[in-house]
């Protein structure tokens, strides 16, 4: 089982704004890091940090965070954003170890 | 522009021992990241194997730690995953990335902004 939880499934109309949320204990002393992957492609980094994305990024990709949860929140969806999305973090052991979220798979209508 | 691409066999016998590379191109394996694998089952979610810093330091994943070992080879800018004694339950995507983790007063942020393509391993006889 995962230490951060994900919905596994979400759905949103094109153009409109979707949340997708990660729960985790570790993420009160960890940003989480966001992953976007189309199916036969590798993951692809959308944020990091407090609200950070990497060159190349569209800016309706965006990032928050409140207690034990983050949140990703693209505004104004667009087909190309249907995908599964992964939170990463580390562990709540104080390991400090890698871990993901079970990944929510995202439809735009 | 960093780049990285594993290599290794596609099809490994049960009870056997899987042995992937990565290889580091446009940058240094000695520069400040954690070099980390990651493993996808067929229809499944990412899996956190392992990573390993250029000093040798080296984090695994508690449920597979007595089977994985990760190395650095700098002359050579690659990094390894061996996993031993595999089972149907390792035939996955893995995946090797760049890790960053760093802090500042109030949080510790971690990710990983450079994946490679992946390889597909599958474990069968």
């Amino acid at each position: 089982s995962s230490e951060l939880t994900q919905d596994p499934a979400v759905s949103v109309a094109l153009g409109q704004t979707v949340r997708i949320t990660c729960q985790g204990d570790s993420l009160r002393s960890y940003y989480a890091s966001w992953y976007q992957q189309k199916p036969g492609q590798a993951p692809v980094l959308v944020i990091y940090g407090k609200n950070n994305r990497p060159s190349g990024i569209p800016d309706r990709f965006s990032g928050s965070s409140s207690g034990n949860t983050a949140s990703l929140t693209i505004t104004g969806a667009q087909a190309e954003d249907e995908a599964d999305y992964y939170c990463n973090s580390r562990d709540s052991s104080g390991n400090h170890l890698g871990v993901f979220g079970g990944g929510t798979k995202l439809t735009v209508l | 522009q960093v780049q990285l691409q594993e290599s290794g066999p596609g099809l490994v016998k049960p009870s056997g021992t899987l042995s992937l590379t990565c290889a580091v191109s446009g940058g240094s394996i000695s520069s400040s990241n954690w070099w980390s694998w990651v493993r996808q089952p067929p229809g499944k979610g990412l899996e956190w194997i392992g990573e390993i810093y250029h000093s040798g330091s080296t984090n695994y994943n508690p449920s597979l730690k007595s089977r994985v070992t990760i190395s650095v080879d700098k002359s050579k800018n690659q990094f390894s995953l061996k996993l031993s004694s595999v089972t149907a339950a390792d035939t996955a995507v893995y995946y090797c990335a760049r890790g960053e983790l760093d802090h500042n007063a109030y949080y510790y942020y971690y990710y990983m902004d450079v994946w490679g393509k992946g390889t597909t391993v599958t474990v069968s006889s």
